[in-house]
C-alpha cells in the first residue's frame, strides 16, 4: 500500500493556460474523488469516480473542468482556460467499499497556482 | 450545507485535554474526521455512523448525537503531534459524499 499519489505537486500557470493533474489512487480502490480547498477552508468536493463511471459532479466544477479516470484506474482533473479563482489546491482521495461508508484516504495534493 | 464546527482554533499545553464540536443542520448518516497538518494531506482519524458503529483511531474518541445531528471529537492528554487543523466531513445519505467544514485549528505547546 503505497499511497494516494499526486503530480504534479505544484504547478503555476498563467491566467488562460490549460492544466492537467494526476491522481494515482491506492491500487484496488474503486472509488476516486477529487476535492478543492482553499487556504482557511475544508476540502470542497469536486467529482468522484466509481472504477471509470463518473457518478457525481458538484456545480462548483463549471464547464472549464473536466475528469476522467479511464480504465478505472488513474484519474486526470483537467482545468481549460485558467483564471485566478482556480488558485487552490487540489486534493484527490480514493477509499474502497467497506461496510456502510467508505473511509477515504487522501493523496498530497496539487497546489495551482494561476498568475 | 457545510457543517459549523467549534471552535475555530483552540491552543493547549502538552497534556491538556480539548473537544472539538461538528454540528449540521440535516440529518446525518455519517461524520468522518481527519487531521491536517500545514501543506500535507488530511490524515483519516474516525468515523462515527448513524446507529453506533465507529471506526478509527485507537487513541482518540469521538461521539455521534444523531438526535442533534452533532459529533465531538475528543482529544485527551494532548501531545505535541496533536498540533494541526482538525476537520469534520458530514455524509448526509448513503452517497460517500462529503461536506467538510471550516476546521478547527488545534495548536498544543510544550
Amino acid at each position: 500500500d503505497t499511497g494516494v499519489s499526486q503530480n504534479p505537486r505544484h504547478k503555476i500557470t498563467k491566467r488562460g493556460q490549460n492544466v492537467t493533474f494526476r491522481c494515482d489512487p491506492i491500487s484496488e480502490h474503486n472509488r476516486l474523488y477529487w476535492y478543492r480547498q482553499t487556504l482557511g477552508q475544508g476540502p470542497e468536493f469536486l467529482t468522484y469516480f466509481q472504477n471509470e463511471a463518473q457518478l457525481e459532479k458538484s456545480r462548483l466544477l463549471s464547464d472549464r473542468f473536466s475528469a476522467e479516470r479511464p480504465k478505472g484506474s488513474f484519474s486526470t482533473l483537467e482545468i481549460q482556460r485558467t483564471e485566478q479563482g482556480d488558485s487552490a489546491m487540489y486534493l484527490c482521495a480514493s477509499s474502497s467499499t467497506s461496510g456502510r461508508t467508505d473511509t477515504q484516504y487522501f493523496g498530497p495534493g496539487t497546489r495551482l497556482t494561476v498568475l | 450545507q457545510q457543517p459549523v464546527q467549534s471552535p475555530q482554533a483552540v491552543i493547549l499545553r502538552e497534556g491538556e485535554d480539548a473537544v472539538i464540536n461538528c454540528s449540521s443542520s440535516k440529518a446525518l448518516y455519517s461524520v468522518h474526521w481527519y487531521r491536517q497538518k500545514h501543506g500535507e494531506a488530511p490524515v483519516f482519524l474516525m468515523i462515527l455512523l448513524k446507529g453506533g458503529e465507529q471506526k478509527g483511531h485507537d487513541k482518540i474518541s469521538a461521539s455521534f448525537n444523531e438526535k442533534k445531528q452533532q459529533s465531538s471529537l475528543y482529544l485527551t492528554a494532548s501531545q505535541l503531534s496533536y498540533s494541526g487543523t482538525y476537520f469534520c466531513g458530514t455524509e448526509t445519505g448513503s452517497n460517500y459524499k462529503l461536506t467538510f467544514g471550516k476546521g478547527t485549528l488545534l495548536t498544543v505547546n510544550p
